[in-house]
């Protein structure tokens, strides 16, 4: 089945900097691919998602690139404030999947200020 | 609109017993998901349904089940529970899948297996 490895697990910048989480997913049929941010004690929220027709996708400070080809996949996140610092986990799917998201490990983001 | 909600919030029970959780779908959405959430293992796809029907199903043991009902509301339900079994469950809905509509997902359910 789909296997989706994220990297860094960890990653530490200061305010104002850019992060950004690098994934691979096994199923070249995949072609939903949705970043999520999850805060300590909440729930994941979708903070944006790609499909496999798009290569690159911008929502202000967040972008997220797709590379078919390579099978992978990055989160952008630029100008990065204090409020950012949460646990990000990427993760992809297909039309078939019914359903089903296959997650990485996630990423533990803090920015400093 | 509201989001997604479950019952119950917090649930600790013993091993062998079973436990009911709640999902209700932000309205007009049809498919439900369910997810174990645990430190060492992330996030891990349970199952979905979709119009009462389940249409797939993780790699877990047949002791997790679930249902979905006519208004769209899920329960799952887990038999003979073990210490494993300790995680936060979230639930998560969609229109109709993935490729269609992006997944909203509760606040969860924390489960505990003393």
């Amino acid at each position: 089945g789909e296997n989706v490895e994220q990297h860094p697990s960890t990653l530490s910048v200061q305010e104002g900097d850019s992060a950004v989480i690098k994934c691979t997913y096994s199923d070249s049929a995949s072609n939903y691919f949705p970043w999520y941010k999850q805060e300590l004690g909440k729930r994941p929220q979708l903070i944006i998602d790609i499909r496999s027709n798009v290569g690159e996708k911008k929502d202000q400070r967040i972008a997220v690139t797709l590379n078919k080809t390579a099978k992978h996949f990055s989160l952008h996140i630029t100008e990065t404030q204090p409020e950012d610092s949460a646990v990000y986990f990427c993760a992809a799917s297909k039309s078939t999947s019914y359903g089903k998201l296959t997650f990485g490990q996630g990423t533990i983001l803090t920015v400093h200020p | 609109k509201a989001g997604v909600t479950q019952t119950p919030r917090y649930l600790i029970k013993t091993r062998g017993q079973q436990v009911t959780l709640s999902c209700s779908p932000i309205s007009g959405h049809r498919s439900v998901s369910w997810y174990q959430q645990t430190p060492g293992q992330g996030l891990q796809f349970l199952f979905e349904y979709f119009s009462e029907t389940q249409r797939n199903k993780g790699n877990f043991p047949g002791r997790f089940s679930g249902r979905q009902f006519s208004n769209s509301r899920s329960e799952m339900n887990v038999s003979t529970l073990e210490l494993g079994d300790s995680a936060l469950y979230l639930c998560a809905s969609s229109l109709t899948g993935p490729d269609l509509g992006p997944q909203h997902f509760g606040d969860g359910t924390r489960l505990s297996i003393l």
